[in-house]
């Protein structure tokens, strides 16, 4: 199984502020995936990100406020931008194993907006 | 059409019973259906799945049951222990090409001594 790692692990920033989330797998993926959990909830996908094309957003979540870049097949970064307390959450970095398509979480970025 | 309806939303069980947490689906598009485990802290790992071509899968104490006519599917953990207690993600997705992963609403369970 792919393993995935994020950085930062935890953060605590102020309003307004920006804040970039890094993902990194340690082989090669085609689809890799943003999601944000909140305290005791599920998880909503927030962006699918491929290589070589831009990122597309899930209703609700536009790309001024979550800006994705995907430079390679295994390097991904999310930006929390203009942070408000709402977007104090966990976000997961996700990615589909190439053959079996299953997904695999990293262990998530707990964000904590002041 | 895309939901996964979850339930319980928590559950306790004493040590060697058996947990069940169920799952319904609506979109008859779905043909992957996995489980994921969750400790606090942790990103969701892959438990067990199953695809729809079958009506049980087991892999040691975990066993998913599924019920295609009835669009339910469910997972059992036998003999269940305190290392369990963690949340439990019921998920579906449909095939072709990459289709996204639409999650339950988790179930919290804990397992008391």
């Amino acid at each position: 199984s792919a393993v995935i790692s994020q950085k930062p692990s935890r953060d605590i920033c102020q309003r307004g502020t920006s804040l970039t989330i890094q993902c990194q797998v340690d082989s090669q993926v085609t689809m890799m995936f943003w999601y944000r959990q909140q305290p005791g909830q599920s998880l909503t996908l927030i962006a699918t990100a491929n290589q070589g094309s831009e990122a597309t957003y899930e209703s609700g979540f536009v790309i001024d406020k979550f800006p994705i870049s995907r430079p390679n097949l295994t390097f991904s970064t999310l930006t929390v931008s203009n942070m408000s307390p709402e977007d104090s959450s966990i976000y997961l970095c996700s990615v589909a194993e190439p053959i079996t398509d299953t997904q695999y979480f990293g262990p998530g970025t707990r964000l904590t907006v002041l | 059409q895309q939901q996964v309806k979850q339930s319980p939303q928590s559950l306790i069980v004493q040590k060697g019973g058996i947990s069940i947490i169920n799952c319904a689906y609506e979109n008859t598009a779905f043909d992957y259906f996995p489980w994921y485990q969750q400790f606090p802290g942790k990103g969701p790992a892959l438990l067990i799945a199953i695809r729809p071509d079958v009506s049980e899968k087991k892999e040691g104490r975990f066993t998913i049951s599924f019920n295609k006519s009835a669009k339910q599917f469910s997972l059992h953990i036998m003999d269940s222990q305190p290392g369990d207690s963690a949340t439990y993600f019921c998920a579906a997705r449909a095939s072709g090409g990459y289709q996204k992963v639409t999650f339950g609403t988790g179930t919290k369970l804990q397992v008391i001594p």
